[in-house]
């Protein structure tokens, strides 16, 4: 059974139209991630929570934002998607900031 | 500094062994990862090593450490075809609060 889900996994939206992507754990963890990921490149960390405490990365863009309501949920918001943010979005939970990083399936977003 | 690399691609025939390199810089790594990522999906967790061991084995891959160059290496014998994916090679940083840094990814293609 997955243990970390993304919702949707494709999402499609027209540039500048705000998108919302949500990841749900069932792992109880209490670090959640959100990841960019961009054709053939690595995985680019956004943001991530301990606990309540939200973290950004220093280069993260304004334009993403994340809201952790409870430790299951993590939603990533994009208010104004561009082209350049066409990319797939992949969450993961760990136990505690060095514990193995579990990851969902992703969700492709496309900008038109 | 925090950089990871891999050189991008590699091919190998089914039943070949396979081993793809990977080079970090930063001294502080405590854990590093090797990730396989299948096309269209999330990253799922093969192996990983602690920066004070040189050597794990594991069913068919084995992974090499050489701290002294900041090297590791991903040895998969026997290689399948269902072996073809990318493979990336991750460390996480001590004086970070564990984040989790990725290197570009190696596509490893499996021919019958």
């Amino acid at each position: 059974d997955a243990m970390v889900i993304q919702n949707p996994r494709y999402q499609v939206t027209q540039f500048g139209k705000p998108v919302t992507l949500s990841c749900s754990q069932t792992l109880n963890h209490n670090v959640m991630y959100w990841y960019q990921q961009k054709s053939s490149q690595a995985p680019k960390l956004l943001f991530h929570y301990y606990d309540k405490d939200f973290n950004n990365e220093a280069d993260t863009p304004d334009n993403f934002q994340s809201r952790r309501p409870n430790t299951s949920f993590c939603f990533l918001d994009i208010r104004s998607p561009g082209l350049g943010d066409a990319a797939m979005y992949l969450c993961a939970t760990s136990r505690g900031a060095l514990g193995e990083l579990f990851f969902g399936e992703g969700s492709r977003l496309t900008v038109l | 500094g925090e950089d990871v690399e891999q050189s991008l691609f590699l091919s190998v025939r089914e039943g070949d062994s396979s081993v793809i390199n990977c080079t970090y810089t930063d001294s502080s790594s405590t854990y590093l990862y090797w990730y396989k990522q299948e096309p269209g999906a999330g990253l799922q967790l093969l192996t990983y090593i602690f920066s004070n061991m040189d050597m794990k084995q594991d069913q068919r891959l084995t992974v090499l450490l050489n701290k002294k160059d900041k090297h590791l290496s991903l040895r998969i014998a026997d290689t399948q075809t269902g072996d073809s994916a990318i493979y990336f090679c991750a460390e996480t940083l001590r004086n970070q609060g564990g984040k989790l840094i990725f290197g570009q990814g190696t596509e490893l293609s499996v021919k019958p």
